[in-house]
């Protein structure tokens, strides 16, 4: 079946720096790919829309420049905490739907950061 | 702006028992709808995809529903096993977003 491989399965960083996340599509391309939050106990909210090659699509409440989305390739697409502080510690889960279309979407196994 | 709610949020149950999770939708103009598990600190496992055509899907112990003009969908377990103790999301696809519900979480009682 289709895979999404998230990169790194668990990060610790010093507050102030920044974090890139990792997610590609194994074995299928990905026009679109769904980044998501979940802070403990809670569901997991939808932060952006990434589409390969064009600027990514923010929810409300997301700040784009804190959180930096590339879509530079079919397979690949990454988030970076930018300047990460205690408060964005949670875990990522990215999410990436077959360029042929259809459904479902394939869910990577999430990051878990921390920020200390 | 759809938003997705689960019932109950939490709930516990002795290891045999049936039992049915509820997920409610706003906005009926889904294109499909999809049941998961989540296990602490780990990511999600489908369980279940019923698309807007389909009323009801069903693998193994597991059978899930979906009345999209009512906005809503069940997930059914039966013969209910420690195993099954996870957190259990459901989530609708429309409008080119996937948005989750609030989660239930399940215990199952030896």
């Amino acid at each position: 079946g289709a895979v999404v491989s998230q990169h790194p399965s668990w990060v610790i960083c010093k507050s102030g720096t920044s974090v890139k996340i990792e997610c590609r599509s194994l074995d299928f391309q990905a026009t679109t790919m769904f980044w998501y939050r979940q802070f403990p106990k809670q569901s997991l909210m939808l932060m952006a829309t990434s589409n390969e090659g064009s600027k990514a699509t923010y929810e409300q409440g997301v700040e784009k420049d804190k959180f930096l989305i590339n879509h530079a390739s079919l397979t690949l697409s990454t988030l970076t905490v930018t300047s990460a502080h205690p408060e964005d510690s949670s875990f990522y889960i990215c999410s990436a739907r077959d360029l042929r279309g259809g459904s479902p979407l394939h869910f990577g196994n999430g990051t878990r950061l921390t920020v200390t | 702006k759809q938003e997705v709610t689960q019932i109950p949020a939490a709930l516990s149950v002795p290891e045999g028992e049936n039992l049915v999770l509820n997920c409610s939708f706003t906005d009926s103009a889904i294109y499909n709808l999809q049941w998961f598990r989540q296990d602490p600190g780990k990511g999600l496992t489908s369980l279940l995809l019923i698309q807007s055509s389909q009323r009801e899907q069903t693998s193994g112990r597991l059978n899930a529903s979906l009345d999209k003009s009512s906005g809503r969908s069940t997930l059914y377990i039966a013969a209910s096993q420690p195993g099954d103790s996870a957190t259990y999301l459901c989530a609708v696809y429309g409008n080119e977003k996937l948005t989750f519900g609030t989660g239930t979480r399940l215990t199952i009682i030896p």
